[in-house]
């Protein structure tokens, strides 16, 4: 199985700050086939499903504001949220899909400074 | 708009099973294979498994092999989970999510309780 960690996993930022945190796999979730990285980053609020952010390591989902960016590839991956809000305080979520099972890291929650 | 309906809150005893269903709606049921996922309170995101809606190919992660069963209804465009043997550590909400480039739409998730 394909081990996720991230970190930190707890981070408290100003409002108006940068954010940023970091998800590694125990292998590279590189797609050869397409040379896209299997690597997705969720959102997820209290009492809500997890909501999908970026997809392909790097592409935002429709309607995803864009002070959120992912970046990285093979085994290294960020999720940098140039400007916190106060909407962006949550628990996020990295998740490979290149090979089964779908792991998770085991997230990191963002609050305000 | 693309729908995931999951069935409502269970509440069980150890030793028995449970089924969850998770209804699809707003686009072609048989082009998107559904997941999946768990949460137990306070907790992270475990996956459970996969399904193919169309051919209902199935895989499973390794813990849960022999006592999760994945199956899908076409006519009605229903995703069934079954959950055997059930443990106080299952207690959790389960989520089902459809696999895009990533898990784009989830159901609202349905809370099983294993208690005594």
């Amino acid at each position: 199985d394909i081990v996720m960690t991230q970190s930190p996993d707890s981070l408290a930022v100003s409002l108006g700050e940068r954010a940023t945190i970091n998800c590694k796999s125990s292998q590279s979730v590189l797609n050869s086939s397409n040379n896209k990285n299997n690597l997705t980053w969720y959102q997820q609020k209290p009492g809500q499903p997890p909501k999908l952010f970026i997809y392909w390591a790097s592409t935002r989902e429709s309607g995803v504001p864009d002070r959120f960016s992912g970046s990285g590839s093979e085994t290294d991956f960020t999720l940098t949220i140039s400007s916190l809000q106060a909407e962006d305080v949550a628990i996020y979520y990295c998740q490979q899909y290149y090979s089964t099972p779908y792991t998770f890291g085991q997230g990191t929650k963002l609050e305000i400074k | 708009q693309v729908q995931l309906v999951q069935s409502g809150t269970e509440v069980k005893k150890p030793g028995a099973s449970v089924m969850l269903s998770c209804k699809a709606s707003g686009y072609t049921f048989t082009n998107y294979f559904i997941h999946w996922v768990r949460q137990a309170p306070g907790q992270g995101l475990e996956w459970l498994g996969v399904i193919n809606p169309r051919s209902g190919d199935t895989t499973y992660t390794q813990r849960f092999q022999g006592r999760v069963t994945m199956t899908s209804d076409t006519s009605t465009s229903t995703i069934y989970m079954y959950l055997s043997s059930l443990r106080f550590d299952d207690t959790a909400v389960y989520y089902c999510a459809r696999l895009n480039s990533g898990f784009d739409y989830w159901g609202q998730g349905t809370l099983v309780t294993v208690s005594s």
